[in-house]
């Protein structure tokens, strides 16, 4: 079964960092892209960026640049997703999901909500 | 950045009754390719996103054949021909031609 597994809910307080982790099972983690998207409460999602997990290339939206950090660790299928400084604004749902084709996001993670306190 | 703006923002239905949801973008999203990079995604209450539709017109893998994509260009439209209850949520279109990915505003559909 193909499917992506976040880790857990993360309280954090303004200036803090958080680091979700994405684990794929159910197929090889390096052959697609892996994007990262964010959902704020009662809010549209928000594209963050994008991580080639057997590479290591990314490309991150411009409002995240400098505070964001996409790895990947093949070994154990995993990607993470860092964003340092963080703000109550950053509260939010976080999700990974796989691009299969042309964009297609078939695969999506449960979700991390990160809630940041001021 | 490319900007999506979708219509209606609420749209009740009756079930067995069609649903018809319209999706603009500010440029077109036909790609060199040949490909159109339009998507739409139906997010369940308490739920991640689930694809339904991709590069316009394709159905993703277990999507119901009720649901089907069209449009070319900057005009889109996702229409499910007999509305079911299990089909209440949020439907979003977003843009994959270029970064940043940019979505609608989403349209909630609830049953009459």
């Amino acid at each position: 079964q193909v499917q992506l597994v976040q880790s857990g809910a993360e309280v954090k307080k303004s200036g803090a960092s958080v680091k979700v982790s994405c684990k794929a099972s159910g197929y090889t983690l390096g052959v697609y892209w892996l994007h990262w998207f964010r959902q704020a409460p009662g809010q549209g999602l928000e594209w963050m960026g994008w991580l080639k997990p057997d590479s290591g290339a990314t490309e991150i939206a411009q409002k995240f640049q400098g505070r964001i950090t996409m790895t990947s660790d093949t070994s154990i299928s995993t990607v993470y997703m860092e964003l340092s400084r963080l703000t109550p604004d950053d509260t939010a749902v976080y999700y990974c999901t796989r691009d299969w084709d042309r964009r297609a996001f078939d695969i999506w993670g449960q979700g991390t909500m990160v809630a940041v306190s001021s | 950045e490319i900007v999506m703006t979708q219509s209606p923002l609420s749209l009740p239905v009756t079930p067995g009754e069609p649903a018809s949801i319209s999706c603009r973008s500010t440029q077109s999203l036909l790609h060199s390719s040949g490909n159109t990079y339009l998507n739409w995604f139906l997010q369940k209450p308490g739920q991640s996103p689930q694809l339904l539709i991709y590069v316009a017109s394709n159905r993703a893998s277990g999507v119901p054949d009720r649901f089907s994509g069209g449009g070319s260009g900057t005009e889109f439209t996702l229409k499910i021909s007999r509305v079911e209850a299990e089909d209440v949520g949020i439907y979003y279109c977003m843009q994959g031609l270029q970064t940043p990915y940019t979505f609608g505003q989403g349209t909630k559909l609830e049953i009459k």
